[in-house]
């Protein structure tokens, strides 16, 4: 049963510190995006690649975030350094070249920035 | 820009039929998809409309009207495991590829 992976699951830093969360796609899939969800800002998209090309990160704060895709099998989201207010679940999802429409998340990171 | 509305609470009881709304407003539409989140866990794939009318998948079935900028989510037979966060995301220019989801609305089924 194909799933997209992430690790770690949980994460707890001190502020100012780096965290670096990691994604495995679902095997063939070409896009691959990074969304994080707060109570308050619910699920946000904060960035996308499409055959490892990033199309689009507006959403990222970008001087402290950044994402790469170094191989089809794995997709990186940096903070540095990060603040309290990085607190949140950060999800990582993949799609099939032609099913735009369907995404399919992994399980989460939860980050606890104090 | 874009914007979706949902309502933010719903109660049903087992066994009944319940139906989500959502409004949005974009430009360069593709189409409405619908997805489920268990408290803890992560959204899951649930229905996508590209075209007006009715999809029915199972208990689910998912209705859009791109004139009215409208679509819902129909639960029939309500189940105890029905209880759970849907939201509606819409898949728009300019990205394409990305969704833009609404706050969801928060379903509880009591018996």
């Amino acid at each position: 049963d194909a799933r997209v992976t992430q690790t770690p699951r949980h994460k707890v830093t001190e502020m100012g510190q780096e965290v670096t969360m990691r994604c495995q796609p679902i095997l063939g899939h070409n896009t691959v995006f990074w969304y994080r969800q707060t109570m308050m800002q619910g699920l946000e998209l904060l960035a996308y690649f499409r055959n490892r090309a990033p199309l689009d990160d507006s959403g990222m704060p970008k001087d402290r975030f950044s994402a790469e895709m170094p191989d089809a099998t794995l997709a990186t989201l940096k903070i540095q350094p990060s603040e309290p207010r990085d607190s949140a679940v950060y999800f990582c999802a993949s799609g099939p070249a032609g099913a735009q429409e369907t995404q399919y998340f992994g399980p989460g990171t939860r980050l606890l920035v104090l | 820009g874009q914007s979706l509305e949902q309502p933010s609470e719903v109660t049903a009881v087992e066994g009944a039929i319940v139906q989500i709304n959502c409004t949005y407003q974009t430009s360069g539409f593709y189409g409405l998809s619908w997805y489920q989140q268990h408290d803890g866990g992560a959204p899951t794939f649930l229905s996508y409309n590209a075209l007006d009318g009715l999809e029915e998948t199972g208990r689910f079935s998912s209705f859009l009207s791109r004139s009215d900028s409208y679509g819902y989510l129909l639960l029939q037979e309500l189940q105890m495991k029905d209880s759970a966060s849907y939201f509606c995301a819409v898949r728009a220019a300019p990205s394409g590829y990305a969704l833009n989801f609404g706050k969801g609305t928060s379903l509880l089924v009591t018996p």
